[in-house]
C-alpha cells in the first residue's frame, strides 16, 4: 500500500505559531496532495506538488516533497483559529486514477 | 463553477434495510467519480470510482455496490446494511485521473442501529 503516515497524530498551538506536519510514503509517487477536513465536512484541496517539485507555496501554506527521503511536510505560518481542521496528504502513482490517503493531522489553533 | 451534491447529509437505518446514497456534479463533464468511507478519526477508504458510465472499480469487497447511470451521477447502494457500514461517506469528484485534485462533497453520515 502507498497509504502515507502523517506525523504527528495531534498538534496543539497558539494563534500566531506555525504549525508544521510531515507525510511519508513508501513507493514512488507521480505527486503529492494536502487536504484539509473541518469537522463534519468534506476535504478540501490545499496543494499539489509534483515528484519533480521540491517546493510550492500557497498563501500561508508551504509544501516541500523529497523524494529521496519519501516524505513530504505542510507548513502553515501565523497560524489562526480558522486553521483548525485535520490535514491529510494522498499520494498518485502515476497513471493511477485514485489517491492513497494518510490517516491526518489534527489541528487546534488555541485564541 | 462546479458543484458536487450528496445527499443526504445524515441517515440512521436498521440493520438489514437497503441504502442508497446520491452524488451530482454540475458544471463539468465526464468527470471521474470517487465514493470513500471515512471511520471517526481515520483517513479516507477508497471505496469505488468511476471513469465513465457504466463503468465501476471496486477497491474493496463488501456489501456495498456502486452504479453511474448517467454521466454526473454516482449512487452507492446496499441490499442489507450491516453494523459495520456505519461511517462517514464521502463522494469527491476529479476531471483526469491522480494527478489533478479530487473535489469532495459534504459527506452523509450513516448510522447502523
Amino acid at each position: 500500500s502507498q497509504q502515507g503516515e502523517e506525523d504527528p497524530q495531534a498538534l496543539s498551538i497558539q494563534e500566531g505559531e506555525n504549525a508544521t506536519m510531515n507525510c511519508s510514503y513508501k513507493t514512488s509517487i507521480n505527486n503529492l496532495q494536502w487536504y484539509r477536513q473541518n469537522s463534519g465536512r468534506g476535504l478540501v484541496h490545499l496543494i499539489l506538488i509534483r515528484s519533480n517539485e521540491r517546493e510550492k507555496h500557497s498563501g500561508r501554506l508551504r509544501v516541500t516533497l523529497d523524494t529521496s527521503k519519501k516524505s513530504s511536510s505542510l507548513l502553515i505560518t501565523a497560524s489562526r483559529a480558522a486553521d483548525t481542521a485535520s490535514y491529510f496528504c494522498a499520494k498518485s502513482r502515476s497513471n493511477d486514477y485514485k489517491l492513497s490517503f494518510g490517516a491526518g493531522t489534527t489541528v487546534t489553533v488555541r485564541a | 463553477s462546479q458543484t458536487i451534491h450528496q445527499w443526504p447529509a445524515t441517515l440512521v437505518q436498521p440493520v438489514g434495510s437497503p441504502l442508497s446514497l446520491e452524488c451530482t456534479v454540475e458544471g463539468t463533464s465526464n468527470p471521474n467519480l470517487y465514493w470513500y468511507r471515512q471511520a471517526a478519526g481515520r483517513g479516507l477508504q477508497l471505496l469505488f470510482y468511476s471513469v465513465g458510465i457504466g463503468q465501476i472499480s471496486s477497491e474493496v469487497p463488501q456489501n456495498l455496490s456502486a452504479s453511474r447511470p448517467q454521466d454526473r451521477q454516482f449512487i452507492l447502494s446496499s441490499k442489507k446494511l450491516l453494523l459495520s457500514d456505519s461511517g462517514f461517506y464521502l463522494c469527491a469528484w476529479s476531471k483526469g485521473g491522480g494527478n489533478q485534485p479530487q473535489h469532495f462533497g459534504d459527506g452523509t453520515r450513516l448510522s447502523i442501529l
